[in-house]
């Protein structure tokens, strides 16, 4: 069994719909991080959370460290939203476990 | 100029060939680390160095080697390059601000 399971595995959506991205884990964290990758396949960091929620734009990143489950949202999405988002959790210390990934299309 | 870079973006090389993959940062973060990715998998951790003097194995270190030769930059070596290690290399940066990555290099071993 994987240490981070993310879900779903693909995600198509219309522009504008909310979408929700699922992160779980079975390990005891120190901080969960989400990240982006783009089709081109740069990684950008997005959020980076040990407890509540955090919010940039339209992105809303939420942490329940007791049930070891976290939550990415999108809002209005759109196209330029489609890509990989990634969710790793760092043990203590340097290591992270990386999941595999859930890959967004947002059609217009 | 990104936070960190990576050279070459891309690079096809033959079987047996050494080659070295550059990566430079301009965050100050003294931890680097270097990735490899494979279709439909997670990142892997190759080597990570917390500062010049301490480098270390990741969970996929054999037919990599690495070099610190400063706090900005951490290179990463095929000895002896095969198939199998076809893949997106990533090198990454963190500190108190979280993870910064390079665009990454696609590496291709025919």
């Amino acid at each position: 069994k994987n240490e981070v399971e993310q879900s779903p595995q693909n995600l198509t959506a219309q522009e504008g719909e909310f979408i929700t991205i699922n992160c779980s884990y079975s390990v005891g964290i120190s901080a969960l991080h989400w990240l982006q990758q783009h089709p081109g396949g740069g990684i950008v960091s997005l959020f980076m959370l040990s407890s509540g929620k955090k919010k940039h734009g339209r992105l809303i990143a939420t942490i329940n460290i007791q049930e070891k489950h976290s939550s990415l949202h999108i809002t209005a999405s759109h196209p330029r939203d489609s890509a990989v988002y990634i969710c790793a959790v760092r043990l203590g210390g340097y290591q992270l476990i990386w999941g595999a990934g859930t890959k967004l299309i947002i059609k217009p | 100029d990104a936070d960190v870079t990576q050279t070459p973006r891309n690079r096809i090389t033959k079987t047996g060939k050494r080659i070295m993959l550059e990566c430079s940062q301009t965050k100050g973060h003294d931890r680097m680390y270097w990735y490899r990715q494979d279709p439909g998998l997670g990142l892997r951790l190759i080597y990570y160095s917390f500062d010049v003097k301490d480098i270390n194995k990741g969970e996929i270190s054999d037919g990599y080697s690495v070099s610190r030769q400063a706090q900005a930059k951490f290179s990463l070596s095929l000895e002896s390059a095969i198939p199998n290690q076809t893949a997106l290399y990533f090198c990454a940066t963190s500190g108190l601000d979280g993870y910064t990555f390079g665009s990454g290099t696609r590496l291709t071993v025919v």
